[in-house]
């Protein structure tokens, strides 16, 4: 069932360069929208939570929402090497008990 | 900063037998969730608990698979009979309430042989 589509990279940039992440969806019932971030044998840590449309700024990362277009961002700004990573989407809908649904995540190499 | 602990990190265990894994969830956070990464794979939902009730589970989360909170700190996933496919890597999360982000344990990997 391929609710959240995303991008499985892998992404490399230049340490400094601006990072966009995207994802997918088809469910049009989804409401709140998360990213991601998952070190090699870790669990996911949780970086930008946004309800609904609308961009959510958190430090050199900013989340984009847009559900007319089912389609979600993240970018990172002047990226670090410490970003290299999976990031992962994930998104429910607002029913209580709310599981959520994850993109397959992109992996990022930021080179020094 | 709290966190979602999660023991063991890796557990082996022979195809047929019962496997424990345990979590504590973040103290003040009443919903806890279980999913499961299969290697190279999306993280699936299997399982939200709420109120000591399941209040979702999806369809991976078959009779093989209980959940249970014992007490006032753990929150438990039993497989009853494991089968090769179980083996993946096992998430516990937790949140404030149904409508909040979710946080993550870092897993427990499960190799069924």
């Amino acid at each position: 069932q391929k609710e959240v589509e995303q991008d499985p990279g892998p992404l490399s940039v230049p340490e400094g360069a601006i990072v966009s992440l995207n994802c997918t969806y088809s469910n049009s019932a989804f409401q709140y929208f998360m990213w991601y971030r998952q070190y090699s044998r870790k669990g996911p840590e949780l970086l930008m939570y946004t309800y609904s449309s609308g961009n959510k700024e958190d430090g050199r990362f900013t989340a984009q929402v847009d559900k007319s277009s089912k389609y979600i961002s993240l970018f990172i700004r002047d990226s670090q090497p410490s970003d290299s990573a999976t990031y992962l989407c994930a998104m429910s809908t607002s029913n209580t008990g709310n599981q959520f649904y994850f993109g397959t995540g992109t992996s990022l190499t930021v080179i020094p | 900063e709290p966190e979602v602990t999660q023991t063991p990190s890796h557990q082996v265990t022979q195809m047929g037998q019962e496997v424990i894994l345990r979590c504590v969830p973040i103290s003040n956070h009443l919903y806890f969730y279980w999913y499961r990464q299969i290697l190279g794979q999306k993280v699936e939902f299997l399982v939200s608990f709420y109120n000591n009730e399941i209040s979702e589970k999806s369809e991976i989360f078959d009779d093989q698979f209980s959940v249970e909170r014992p007490d006032g700190s753990n929150f438990t996933l039993k497989i009853r009979s494991t089968k090769l496919e179980d083996s993946a890597m096992y998430f516990c999360a937790s949140s404030t309430d149904g409508n909040q982000p979710q946080h993550f344990g870092d897993g427990t990997r499960l190799s069924i042989l």
